[in-house]
């Protein structure tokens, strides 16, 4: 089993849709959540990074975490075109390195 | 502000050749870098981090090395290319360790043929 699951997608929807983008994990060590955004042919950006449960918001996106269920999830509020990208959670483990997923593959059509 | 540049941004090398690939940090002193491999379709793989100049840690065992001359330079080397060694190789640096705040580079693509 991986440490880190993320559904490759590619997930398809509407502009102004809301989008869920989700990732399990299975190690409970892991203290710090995050959410990078890789446009095609370009290196990740850091989107959002979460460090306890609960949710953090900013602008259009919000981040969930829950640690008991091992599951995080980032929303995309009235999706645009400019949304599409791969998203990439990763964790960081007690000895500080990043954990990442396969990413998950995002089309928002006009 | 501080700016990483990774170069070449694309190459074609034959099996059997040497590979160089170079990242730099502008705007800081002393980062941790990191070399990351992104096969298609795949997650990213983490090859080499730093933490200061000749201190180079390995986390998957292959036929690539790194070096780090200076503070701010983080090379990727190796001296025969296989054909498995064909991906998207990124540079990162963090300037707090404890957060995982990675930045990226924008990518070297390599394809070996």
């Amino acid at each position: 089993q991986k440490e880190v699951e993320q559904d490759p997608g590619p997930l398809s929807v509407p502009e102004g849709a809301i989008v869920s983008l989700n990732c399990t994990y299975s190690n409970s060590a892991f203290q710090y959540f995050m959410w990078y955004r890789q446009y095609s042919r370009k290196g990740p950006e850091l989107l959002m990074y979460t460090y306890s449960s609960g949710n953090k918001e900013d602008g259009r996106f919000t981040a969930q975490v829950d640690k008991s269920s091992k599951y995080i999830s980032l929303f995309i509020r009235d999706s645009q075109p400019s949304d599409s990208a791969t998203y990439l959670c990763a964790m960081q483990d007690s000895s500080y390195k990043l954990i990442f997923g396969s990413g998950t593959r995002l089309l928002v059509r006009p | 502000s501080q700016t990483i540049h990774q170069w070449p941004a694309t190459l074609v090398q034959p099996v059997g050749s040497p590979l160089s690939l170079e990242c730099t940090v502008e705007g800081t002193s002393n980062p941790n870098l990191y070399w990351y491999r992104q096969a298609a379709g795949r997650g990213l793989q983490l090859l080499f981090y730093s933490i200061g100049i000749d201190q180079i840690s390995s986390e998957v065992p292959q036929n690539l090395s790194a070096s780090r001359p200076q503070d701010r330079q983080f090379i990727l080397s190796s001296k025969k290319l296989l054909l498995s060694d064909s991906g998207f190789y990124l540079c990162a640096w963090v300037p707090r360790v404890t957060t995982g705040e990675l930045f990226f580079g924008e990518g070297s693509r390599l394809t070996v043929l």
